[in-house]
């Protein structure tokens, strides 16, 4: 099993709509969980952390389920901006371990 | 803002040749990361070193080594190129834990290496 699944995609949606994406991570002992977001040909930048008792950041809500061992992504209104390849990342011991990223393509 | 730059965005190298990939961070962060990205294969950690002089192996060391003679700069080195090192070669920095209670990591821009 991998240390941090999630899956591949594509999912389109509209605008407007919401999406959700979860990344589940094989390691009960991890402490720190992140999403991140890359577009096409750059360098991955941080989205936001996840917190215990989630977090949210405008139309970008994420969540830590502890017992199931995943963390989720929610993000509402979806914008053609929004378009990208999200990777969730979850801290081993040393080292952040990241998943091969969900793709999301927002259509007019 | 923290800054992470690398020498190159894009490279061209023939096999065998010896290859050095740069990194700076100006944002002294004691540790730094190299890792490679491949379509379906995601992130791979190459090396990742926690201060000066200091390395540690990733997931996928063979056929790479690194220096880190500076806090601020930490250099991939391909002793002689593969075409199987053809990728995507992205370095990172961060904060220990010691420093922050989440060391995300922050990205360079990346540098496309092909091998002929």
């Amino acid at each position: 099993r991998k240390e941090v699944e999630q899956d591949p995609g594509p999912f389109n949606v509209p605008e407007g709509a919401t999406v959700a994406f979860n990344c589940t991570y094989s390691n009960s002992a991890s402490q720190s969980f992140f999403w991140y977001r890359q577009d096409c040909r750059k360098e991955p930048k941080l989205l936001m952390s996840v917190y215990s008792s989630g977090n949210e950041d405008g139309r970008f809500t994420a969540q830590l389920n502890r017992a199931s061992q995943y963390i989720s992504l929610l993000i509402r209104d979806s914008k053609l901006s929004d378009s990208a390849t999200y990777l969730c990342a979850v801290k081993g011991f040393q080292k952040l371990v990241f998943g091969t990223g969900t793709r999301l393509l927002v259509s007019p | 803002d923290v800054k992470v730059t690398q020498s190159s965005r894009y490279l061209v190298k023939r096999t065998g040749e010896k290859v050095f990939l740069e990194c700076v961070q100006d944002m002294d962060h004691e540790n730094m990361f190299w890792y490679r990205q491949d379509p379906g294969l995601g992130l791979r950690l190459i090396y990742f070193s926690y201060d000066v002089k200091m390395k540690e192996k990733g997931d996928i060391p063979e056929g790479y080594s690194v220096s880190r003679e500076k806090k601020e700069r930490f250099s991939l080195i391909l002793e002689s190129a593969s075409t199987n090192q053809t990728s995507m070669y992205l370095c990172a920095s961060s904060l220990p834990p010691r420093r922050t209670n989440y060391n995300e990591q922050f990205f360079g821009p990346g540098t496309r290496l092909t091998v002929l």
